[in-house]
């Protein structure tokens, strides 16, 4: 089975620009989370998705916002881009909601100028 | 406040020893603990689980305790090999919510042949 993929691998914007980030998950696999990486904060969780609904959310600011598809590909987008949102971005998936099991993407990697 | 603890300080250790990571946690009430390894410019990889009632779980040569009394985990690898050398972030997921787990910053292991 491929893997959990994320396109694109890297990222450059300028600040007050939007972005929208892509998350194929395993097949089969029904729950996306989305998770913020940084060097200062570590792995931090913004949202979970499953079967089309966000089912729980991170302590992250209205401009992060995610959707899911359904074929169960997610979407993760980030309005009105700082420099402070320069950071990895990982998706994870899961067979169900809330799995213990999660298995990641590479990550896209945002720089923000 | 809530707090997951890993060693910020990299663990170098030679070839063949056995390398113990530590992962402490404050202000939980965990219904499990993992431990995920991630290479740079990677996603994390899941590595082990061990629940709340439980002491201890081996895999291969990889070895978890969890003392919910001291409300701390070890991690050992033995007979290290210069490719485990990697970063080995903790994970907690609490009871009563929606298992979405917090992770740790990770202790970065480095293994000299």
């Amino acid at each position: 089975k491929a893997g959990v993929t994320q396109t694109p691998r890297y990222l450059i914007k300028t600040r007050g620009q939007q972005v929208t980030l892509s998350c194929s998950p395993i097949s089969g696999h029904r729950s996306v989370s989305w998770y913020q990486q940084t060097p200062g904060q570590g792995l931090q969780f913004l949202f979970e998705y499953f079967s089309e609904t966000q089912r729980n959310k991170g302590n992250f600011p209205g401009r992060f916002s995610g959707r899911q598809f359904s074929n169960s590909r997610s979407e993760m987008n980030v309005s009105t881009l700082e420099l402070g949102d320069s950071a990895l971005y990982l998706c994870a998936s899961s067979l169900q909601q809330a799995q213990e099991t999660q298995y990641f993407g590479p990550g896209t990697r945002l720089l923000v100028l | 406040s809530q707090k997951i603890e890993q060693n910020s300080e990299a663990l170098n250790i030679q070839e063949g020893k056995t390398a113990t990571l530590t992962c402490n946690y404050t202000n939980y009430s965990p219904a499990y603990l993992q431990w995920y390894r991630q290479d740079p410019g990677r996603g994390p990889v899941f590595l082990l689980l061990i629940r709340e009632n439980e002491k201890e779980k081996r895999k291969e040569r990889l070895k978890v305790t969890f003392d919910t009394t001291l409300k701390q985990s070890l991690f050992h690898i033995t007979a290290s090999q210069p490719a485990d050398s990697a970063t080995y972030l903790c994970a907690l997921a609490t009871s009563g919510g929606s298992y979405i787990p917090t992770f740790g910053r990770g202790t970065s292991l480095i293994v000299h042949p």
